[in-house]
């Protein structure tokens, strides 16, 4: 079982909806909980940090549930802008330092 | 600021030679990753270092991989012999005083 499991989609949108990404990760010492985005054939980019409170950023929400070990990514009102790869990322201590644990991705094609 | 540099761009070899790829980290990050990342799934750390030192190559394929950081600036990735499973993008990344990760744009390696 992978540490980090992401739905991989595709989620074919329309523009103007709302849709969420859902993510599990298997190891309860993770501490930290992020999600990136990817464009097609780019690097990944810190999109927003993930608390136990729920953070909004814009049309963006995401959220952390640690007792299910569940992180979830809402988007309002898409934007075909919002075409890209999501992924979840967790950070745990592992040795000497901070590591990041990546999902697979979800792929979210928002359509015209 | 200037991002995480990256070079090559990309390289197209055959299996069996030998292939290496350059890192220059953000100015003053003391934090230097290299990742794998396959073509469907999300980029797998191979080795980290903090400045010179390596905290953590638990994951890296010891026998054809190695990587260096000599003067805890600009790093090297290289593989010896290369493999066909070798092909993907190969993503380095820093990390400054804020544990965000900033990432180059990558090597796409082919191995034909």
């Amino acid at each position: 079982r992978k540490e980090v499991e992401q739905d991989p989609g595709p989620f074919n949108v329309p523009e103007g909806a709302t849709v969420a990404f859902n993510c599990t990760y298997s190891n309860s010492a993770s501490q930290s909980f992020f999600w990136y985005r990817q464009d097609c054939r780019k690097e990944p980019k810190l999109l927003m940090s993930v608390y136990s409170s729920g953070n909004e950023d814009g049309r963006f929400t995401a959220q952390l549930n640690r007792a299910s070990q569940y992180i979830s990514l809402l988007i309002r009102d898409s934007k075909l802008s919002d075409s890209a790869t999501y992924l979840c990322v967790v950070s745990r201590y592992g040795g000497a330092t901070n590591k990041l644990i990546f999902g697979t991705g979800t792929l979210l094609a928002v359509q015209p | 600021e200037a991002g995480v540099a990256q070079s090559p761009r990309y390289k197209i070899i055959e299996k069996r030679q030998s292939v290496a790829f350059w890192c220059n980290p953000i100015s003053g990050h003391a934090t230097l990753y290299w990742y794998q990342q396959i073509l469907g799934q999300g980029p797998k750390l191979l080795i980290q270092f903090q400045n010179n030192g390596v905290v953590d190559d638990s994951q890296l394929p010891k026998d054809r991989f190695s990587a260096e950081r000599l003067k805890g600036v600009d790093s090297t990735l290289k593989i010896q012999p290369a493999k066909l499973e070798d092909s993907a993008v190969y993503l380095c990344a820093s990390t400054g005083s804020y544990n965000e990760q900033f990432f180059g744009p990558g090597t796409r390696l082919t191995v034909l």
